[in-house]
């Protein structure tokens, strides 16, 4: 069965610094590898997703992600953090089941962001 | 185009008391997913419908939890009776019949057993 682990629990940044978040998923086949955020107060946000193709995915907000396959990991990154990014971050590994993604999320990752 | 919508957002019940979810997913969806969080784990995988044939339900936790979907569109979630360790925030997400199509979540509700 896949597993997802978020190492860090709680991250805190100051704005305008890097923030990466870290991603390490257990599947036997390639993976589908989704990343979606959490704001208070609002639903899940798909941030981006890894089918197939170039390991270095792009997506909303200035984030980005990238799949190792060698490391089993697809860590998230953003060069500059706003106070809007403050938000708990979740990975996802899907797997194609009965004409559906069937996801399993990490724990995820709680970010604050510092003035 | 509108999102996933959920209702309602908050719910506040006692143990033994009934409550019904409802999911509406994004137009022209086949996929309906629902997923739960409980107490700041991880969400977790309950149910998917395609259309309105449930095609996994391995993760309903016992069968005081009811799902249906009639006639493909929205999707209502019924707790029946509802007990304390059923709080947490219900998720329910869709998507189109395709490998590379990804799930939109809805914003949840929130639902507390007193």
């Amino acid at each position: 069965a896949q597993s997802v682990t978020q190492p860090d629990i709680h991250i805190t940044v100051s704005e305008g610094a890097s923030l990466e978040l870290r991603c390490n998923y257990s599947y036997g086949a390639t993976p589908y590898l989704f990343w979606y955020v959490q704001s208070p107060g609002q639903g899940l946000q798909l941030l981006l997703k890894y089918f197939s193709g170039d390991t270095l995915v792009q997506g909303i907000k200035g984030f980005e992600a990238e799949f190792k396959r060698s490391q089993s990991s697809f860590n998230l990154r953003k060069p500059s953090v706003h106070w809007s990014d403050a938000a708990e971050y979740f990975c996802a590994v899907g797997v194609w089941k009965a004409a559906g993604n069937k996801l399993t999320f990490g724990g995820g990752t709680r970010v604050l962001v510092k003035p | 185009e509108a999102g996933v919508t959920q209702f309602p957002s908050h719910s506040v019940i006692e143990k033994g008391q009934t409550v019904t979810l409802r999911c509406d997913p994004i137009s022209g969806h086949d996929n309906l997913y629902w997923y739960r969080r409980v107490m700041g784990k991880e969400i977790k995988f309950l149910l998917h419908f395609v259309k309105e044939s449930k095609q996994d339900e391995s993760g309903m936790p016992n069968n005081r939890f009811l799902a249906e979907r009639t006639g493909g569109t929205y999707s209502t979630l019924k707790v029946q009776p509802a007990e304390l360790e059923d709080s947490g925030v219900y998720f329910c997400a869709s998507s189109q019949v395709q490998r590379n199509s990804p799930l939109h979540f809805g914003n949840g509700t929130r639902l507390t057993v007193t």
